[in-house]
């Protein structure tokens, strides 16, 4: 099946920091990839949706300047969180969908932030 | 718009039992697919089943079956003979005309040995 690589898996940072999220396709060409953020016990909240070689599209209350995404191949996605604070960590999951079958989306293994 | 309404939070089911988790939704467009994903503690989405609108048949992926009844615009999981590794959130998800997909709340099935 499809697989979707995330990197890193978990991150620690001082607030005030820049952290770098990568999503990589591993099998297939991502057309489309999403990033979403997950709030404890909470279901999944879609922050944008990229696809390759154009500006991605931020969900209404998602601050495009504060959180970055790049999608500058058909296989990697990055989501660049600026100046991080506490309120900014979560867990971060991005999805890529190739087109195929039944145009389902296949997840990362997701990336725990922590803001300290 | 579109809306997706899981209404169990939590269940608890004992091993080797069959076990419904509840999905509905709210959409007037005649073209959509409906999808249910695991989330195990260690956190990562998997895909379980899916189902199209234009689908005649129930979809089914080995124990995993989807009851969907159109009419009554509900997409429920049925998963046989559960399995400790059964325990998991579970989501439903509903995917509009712009392949995102909207999701349900989610409902957390412990299977008890």
């Amino acid at each position: 099946g499809a697989v979707v690589s995330q990197h890193p898996s978990r991150v620690i940072c001082k607030s005030g920091t820049s952290v770098k999220i990568e999503c990589r396709s591993l099998d297939f060409q991502a057309t489309t990839m999403f990033w979403y953020r997950q709030f404890p016990k909470k279901s999944l909240m879609l922050m944008a949706t990229s696809n390759e070689g154009s500006k991605a599209t931020y969900e209404q209350g998602v601050e495009k300047d504060k959180f970055l995404i790049n999608h500058a191949s058909l296989t990697l996605s990055t989501l660049t969180v600026t100046s991080a604070h506490p309120e900014d960590s979560s867990f971060y999951i991005c999805s890529a969908t190739g087109g195929q079958g039944h145009n389902e989306q296949f997840f990362g293994p997701g990336t725990r932030l922590t803001v300290l | 718009a579109q809306k997706i309404t899981q209404t169990q939070p939590g269940m608890f089911v004992q091993e080797k039992e069959a076990v419904t988790l509840d999905c509905t939704y709210d959409t007037s467009d005649p073209s959509y697919g409906l999808f249910w994903y695991k989330q195990p503690s260690s956190g990562e989405m998997i895909f379980l089943i899916y189902q199209g609108s234009y689908d005649q048949q129930n979809a089914t992926e080995g124990r995993y079956s989807l009851n969907f009844q159109k009419a009554r615009k509900s997409a429920n999981l049925v998963i046989s003979a559960s399995q400790l590794g059964d325990s998991a959130m579970y989501f439903c998800a509903f995917r509009d005309s712009n392949y995102q997909l909207i999701w349900g709340a989610g409902t957390k099935l412990i299977i008890k040995p």
